[in-house]
Protein backbone atom coordinates (compact mmCIF):
# COMPACT_ATOMS: atom_id res chain seq x y z
CA UNK A 1 0.00 0.00 0.00
CA UNK A 2 1.16 3.66 -0.83
CA UNK A 3 0.30 4.94 2.74
CA UNK A 4 -1.90 8.35 3.28
CA UNK A 5 -1.48 10.22 0.01
CA UNK A 6 -2.00 14.27 -0.28
CA UNK A 7 -1.71 16.55 -2.41
CA UNK A 8 -0.68 18.85 -3.16
CA UNK A 9 2.84 18.70 -1.34
CA UNK A 10 3.09 22.72 -1.33
CA UNK A 11 0.73 24.96 -1.66
CA UNK A 12 1.68 29.18 -1.87
CA UNK A 13 -1.87 31.46 -2.04
CA UNK A 14 -2.78 35.04 -1.74
CA UNK A 15 -4.92 36.15 0.88
CA UNK A 16 -8.43 36.05 -0.06
CA UNK A 17 -7.96 32.71 -2.26
CA UNK A 18 -9.78 29.15 -2.14
CA UNK A 19 -7.38 26.31 -1.30
CA UNK A 20 -8.13 22.91 -1.61
CA UNK A 21 -6.33 20.47 0.25
CA UNK A 22 -6.86 16.80 -0.75
CA UNK A 23 -6.38 13.23 1.28
CA UNK A 24 -6.59 9.66 -0.07
CA UNK A 25 -6.66 7.15 2.78
CA UNK A 26 -5.45 3.55 3.05
CA UNK A 27 -7.46 1.78 1.66
CA UNK A 28 -9.74 -0.16 4.53
CA UNK A 29 -9.51 2.51 6.95
CA UNK A 30 -12.80 3.58 8.49
CA UNK A 31 -11.46 6.38 10.40
CA UNK A 32 -9.82 9.99 8.47
CA UNK A 33 -8.43 12.74 10.35
CA UNK A 34 -7.25 16.15 9.34
CA UNK A 35 -4.54 17.67 11.25
CA UNK A 36 -2.88 21.32 11.30
CA UNK A 37 0.83 21.51 12.65
CA UNK A 38 2.02 25.30 13.91
CA UNK A 39 4.87 26.34 15.94
CA UNK A 40 3.01 27.55 18.07
CA UNK A 41 0.02 25.28 18.98
CA UNK A 42 1.94 21.74 17.81
CA UNK A 43 -0.79 19.28 16.18
CA UNK A 44 -4.06 20.57 16.45
CA UNK A 45 -6.85 17.97 15.42
CA UNK A 46 -8.95 19.77 13.16
CA UNK A 47 -11.82 17.05 12.36
CA UNK A 48 -12.53 13.40 11.91
CA UNK A 49 -14.79 10.75 9.81
CA UNK A 50 -15.81 7.54 10.66
CA UNK A 51 -17.05 5.85 7.56
CA UNK A 52 -17.61 8.74 5.52
CA UNK A 53 -19.31 10.87 8.42
CA UNK A 54 -17.67 13.64 9.83
CA UNK A 55 -17.72 12.60 14.37
CA UNK A 56 -16.24 15.61 15.68
CA UNK A 57 -15.36 19.28 13.66
CA UNK A 58 -15.12 21.17 17.18
CA UNK A 59 -11.12 21.71 16.08
CA UNK A 60 -11.91 23.30 13.31
CA UNK A 61 -10.99 27.06 13.82
CA UNK A 62 -14.17 28.74 11.95
CA UNK A 63 -16.20 28.85 9.34
CA UNK A 64 -13.73 29.65 6.45
CA UNK A 65 -13.13 25.79 7.00
CA UNK A 66 -14.84 23.04 5.56
CA UNK A 67 -13.96 19.47 5.09
CA UNK A 68 -15.54 16.56 3.24
CA UNK A 69 -15.74 12.75 2.61
CA UNK A 70 -17.45 12.04 -0.43
CA UNK A 71 -16.52 8.42 -0.36
CA UNK A 72 -14.03 5.98 1.37
CA UNK A 73 -10.93 6.68 -0.85
CA UNK A 74 -10.85 10.09 -0.63
CA UNK A 75 -11.31 13.74 1.86
CA UNK A 76 -11.13 17.24 0.90
CA UNK A 77 -10.16 20.32 3.28
CA UNK A 78 -11.27 23.67 2.06
CA UNK A 79 -10.18 27.06 3.58
CA UNK A 80 -12.35 29.69 2.10
CA UNK A 81 -11.42 32.71 2.02
CA UNK A 82 -7.85 32.48 3.15
CA UNK A 83 -5.79 34.33 5.70
CA UNK A 84 -2.14 34.58 6.10
CA UNK A 85 -2.60 32.83 9.77
CA UNK A 86 -3.30 29.91 7.95
CA UNK A 87 -0.44 29.19 7.17
CA UNK A 88 0.56 25.46 8.63
CA UNK A 89 1.40 22.38 7.78
CA UNK A 90 -1.64 20.41 6.74
CA UNK A 91 -1.59 16.65 7.68
CA UNK A 92 -4.34 13.84 6.82
CA UNK A 93 -4.30 10.62 8.68
CA UNK A 94 -5.88 7.83 9.25
CA UNK A 95 -6.46 4.40 10.96
CA UNK A 96 -8.94 0.92 11.48
CA UNK A 97 -10.73 -0.44 13.26
CA UNK A 98 -10.65 2.61 15.95
CA UNK A 99 -9.49 5.96 16.33
CA UNK A 100 -7.97 4.49 19.58
CA UNK A 101 -5.46 2.72 17.07
CA UNK A 102 -2.18 3.80 15.92
CA UNK A 103 -3.30 6.72 13.11
CA UNK A 104 -0.45 6.75 9.72
CA UNK A 105 -0.49 10.62 8.72
CA UNK A 106 0.40 11.76 4.97
CA UNK A 107 3.48 13.45 4.06
CA UNK A 108 1.54 16.34 5.06
CA UNK A 109 0.59 19.98 2.72
CA UNK A 110 2.73 23.15 3.58
CA UNK A 111 0.25 25.96 2.95
CA UNK A 112 1.65 29.53 2.82
CA UNK A 113 -0.99 32.85 2.54
CA UNK A 114 0.96 35.83 1.48
CA UNK B 1 -7.52 24.67 26.07
CA UNK B 2 -3.96 22.31 26.72
CA UNK B 3 -5.74 19.12 27.47
CA UNK B 4 -2.03 17.73 26.50
CA UNK B 5 1.08 19.27 27.51
CA UNK B 6 4.51 18.49 26.68
CA UNK B 7 6.47 21.30 28.99
CA UNK B 8 9.86 20.51 27.16
CA UNK B 9 9.86 22.36 23.99
CA UNK B 10 13.42 20.70 23.25
CA UNK B 11 15.53 18.05 24.82
CA UNK B 12 19.35 17.38 24.15
CA UNK B 13 21.48 14.10 25.08
CA UNK B 14 24.46 12.32 24.40
CA UNK B 15 24.53 9.35 22.21
CA UNK B 16 24.46 6.25 24.62
CA UNK B 17 22.68 7.87 26.98
CA UNK B 18 18.83 8.17 28.47
CA UNK B 19 16.21 9.87 26.75
CA UNK B 20 12.92 10.84 28.96
CA UNK B 21 10.62 12.70 27.24
CA UNK B 22 6.98 13.84 29.45
CA UNK B 23 3.82 14.79 29.16
CA UNK B 24 1.34 15.77 31.22
CA UNK B 25 -2.77 15.40 30.87
CA UNK B 26 -5.70 16.90 31.88
CA UNK B 27 -8.67 15.12 31.32
CA UNK B 28 -9.49 12.20 33.63
CA UNK B 29 -11.40 10.60 30.59
CA UNK B 30 -8.52 9.71 28.22
CA UNK B 31 -7.57 6.08 28.53
CA UNK B 32 -5.20 5.51 25.88
CA UNK B 33 -2.01 7.03 25.31
CA UNK B 34 0.61 7.02 22.12
CA UNK B 35 4.01 8.63 21.10
CA UNK B 36 5.07 9.39 17.21
CA UNK B 37 8.06 10.42 16.49
CA UNK B 38 7.97 12.66 13.36
CA UNK B 39 11.03 14.09 10.95
CA UNK B 40 11.30 16.78 8.84
CA UNK B 41 8.94 16.82 6.25
CA UNK B 42 7.27 13.26 6.81
CA UNK B 43 4.06 13.05 8.54
CA UNK B 44 4.10 11.71 12.56
CA UNK B 45 4.88 7.90 12.59
CA UNK B 46 3.55 5.26 15.41
CA UNK B 47 6.13 5.12 18.43
CA UNK B 48 4.62 3.02 20.86
CA UNK B 49 1.32 2.97 23.14
CA UNK B 50 -0.30 2.18 26.51
CA UNK B 51 -3.39 1.87 28.12
CA UNK B 52 -4.87 3.14 30.98
CA UNK B 53 -4.84 -0.42 32.79
CA UNK B 54 -1.21 -0.88 31.95
CA UNK B 55 1.55 1.54 33.59
CA UNK B 56 4.33 -0.01 31.64
CA UNK B 57 5.01 -0.71 28.22
CA UNK B 58 8.41 -1.72 26.22
CA UNK B 59 9.35 -2.26 23.17
CA UNK B 60 13.12 -2.64 22.62
CA UNK B 61 14.70 0.61 23.37
CA UNK B 62 11.54 2.24 23.85
CA UNK B 63 9.40 2.31 27.55
CA UNK B 64 6.42 4.06 28.07
CA UNK B 65 5.67 4.70 31.60
CA UNK B 66 1.73 5.88 32.90
CA UNK B 67 1.64 7.31 35.97
CA UNK B 68 -2.59 7.69 36.38
CA UNK B 69 -2.94 9.52 40.02
CA UNK B 70 -0.50 12.05 38.20
CA UNK B 71 -1.75 12.28 34.82
CA UNK B 72 1.97 11.65 33.53
CA UNK B 73 3.07 9.67 31.41
CA UNK B 74 6.86 9.17 30.03
CA UNK B 75 8.88 8.08 26.71
CA UNK B 76 12.22 6.51 27.73
CA UNK B 77 14.69 5.85 24.80
CA UNK B 78 17.67 3.98 25.94
CA UNK B 79 20.45 3.64 24.35
CA UNK B 80 19.73 7.02 22.76
CA UNK B 81 20.89 7.12 19.24
CA UNK B 82 21.42 10.13 16.71
CA UNK B 83 18.73 8.60 14.52
CA UNK B 84 16.49 9.06 17.13
CA UNK B 85 16.66 13.04 16.47
CA UNK B 86 13.23 14.11 15.29
CA UNK B 87 10.72 15.95 17.74
CA UNK B 88 8.43 13.61 19.41
CA UNK B 89 4.23 14.16 20.43
CA UNK B 90 2.65 12.58 22.63
CA UNK B 91 -0.93 12.14 22.32
CA UNK B 92 -3.91 11.26 24.82
CA UNK B 93 -7.76 9.59 23.41
CA UNK B 94 -10.85 8.23 25.43
CA UNK B 95 -14.31 8.83 24.77
CA UNK B 96 -14.61 9.82 21.46
CA UNK B 97 -11.90 12.89 22.21
CA UNK B 98 -7.80 12.64 20.57
CA UNK B 99 -5.67 15.31 21.86
CA UNK B 100 -2.17 15.87 20.90
CA UNK B 101 1.10 17.55 22.69
CA UNK B 102 2.94 20.46 20.58
CA UNK B 103 5.99 17.91 20.89
CA UNK B 104 9.26 17.82 22.11
CA UNK B 105 12.29 18.32 19.38
CA UNK B 106 14.92 15.33 20.39
CA UNK B 107 18.60 16.33 19.74
CA UNK B 108 21.00 13.28 20.19
CA UNK B 109 24.95 13.75 19.72
CA UNK B 110 27.13 11.92 18.63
Amino acid sequence: DAGVIQSPRHEVTEMGQEVTLRCKPISGHDYLFWYRQTMMRGLELLIYFNNNVPIDDSGMPEDRFSAKMPNASFSTLKIQPSEPRDSAVYFCASSFPSYLNEQFFGPGTRLTVL
Amino acid sequence: DQQVKQNSPSLSVQEGRISILNCDYTNSMFDYFLWYKKYPAEGPTFLISISSIKDKNEDGRFTVFLNKSAKHLSLHIVPSQPGDSAVYFCAASGRGDMRFGAGTRLTVKP
